[in-house]
């Protein structure tokens, strides 16, 4: 199974400040044939599911706002949020589709400082 | 829009069957890929597997030989069969649909999940 590590565990970031994750994967997401990573992020407020940020790596998916951005090849990558608003307070995971079981982050968790 | 609603027992005894169904509202069941994926209270997400509307499953080999996911086309369900389930099947539990109807592609429509416990 490809092993997927992030970090922090958690972080405050004061609002309107950017807010960075890092996830990392125990092999390459990149697909050469398609030049593509199978990496996405989600968010996930209490209570609610899973919302689909971002896909391949850094494509936006619709309706996210562009402060979300995503960014990294091969095996690290990044989540940036580049001006932390309110609404924005969640647990942010990163999961791989490279290859079967698609394995999840163990996430992290973002709150307002 | 396409909907998911996933619907089931809240309780399970250990060692019987957890199953579970997910309604697809506002669109077809078929040309898509479908999964499951668990969270157990207050920890991170766990996939389960995917199936393919017309056949190919792909299941978690750590749940493997537990793991039974179906289609109904007629009814536009997909299904979960998890047996022989302990307290660590104890989760909420998402059906979701993939963004991609070509292949591995992460899920984009989501269900609102249905905590199942196992208990005695």
């Amino acid at each position: 199974d490809i092993v997927m590590t992030q970090s922090p565990d958690s972080l405050a970031v004061s609002l309107g400040e950017r807010a960075t994750i890092s996830c990392k994967s125990s092999q390459s997401l990149f697909y050469s044939s398609n030049n593509k990573n199978y990496l996405a992020w989600y968010q996930q407020k209490p209570g609610q599911p899973p919302k689909l940020l971002i896909y391949w790596a850094s494509t936006r998916e619709f309706g996210v706002p562009d402060r979300f951005s995503g960014s990294g090849s091969g095996t690290d990558f990044t989540l940036t949020i580049s001006s932390l608003q309110a609404e924005d307070v969640a647990v942010f995971y990163c999961q791989q589709y490279y290859s079967s079981p698609f394995t999840f982050g163990p996430g992290t968790k973002v709150d307002t400082k | 829009q396409v909907q998911l609603q996933e619907s089931g027992p809240g309780l399970v005894k250990p060692s019987e069957t957890l199953s579970l169904t997910c309604t697809v509202s506002g669109g077809s069941i078929s040309g898509h890929f479908w999964s499951w994926i668990r969270q157990p209270p207050g920890k991170g997400l766990e996939w389960i597997g995917y199936k393919y509307y017309s056949g190919s499953t792909n299941y978690n080999p750590s749940l493997k030989s537990r793991v039974t996911m179906s289609v109904d086309k007629s009814r536009n369900q997909f299904s979960l069969r998890l047996s022989s389930v302990t307290a660590a099947d104890t989760a909420v539990y998402y059906c979701s649909r993939w963004l991609d109807i070509s292949g591995p592609s992460p899920p984009t429509i989501w269900g609102q999940g249905t905590l199942v416990t196992v208990s005695s």
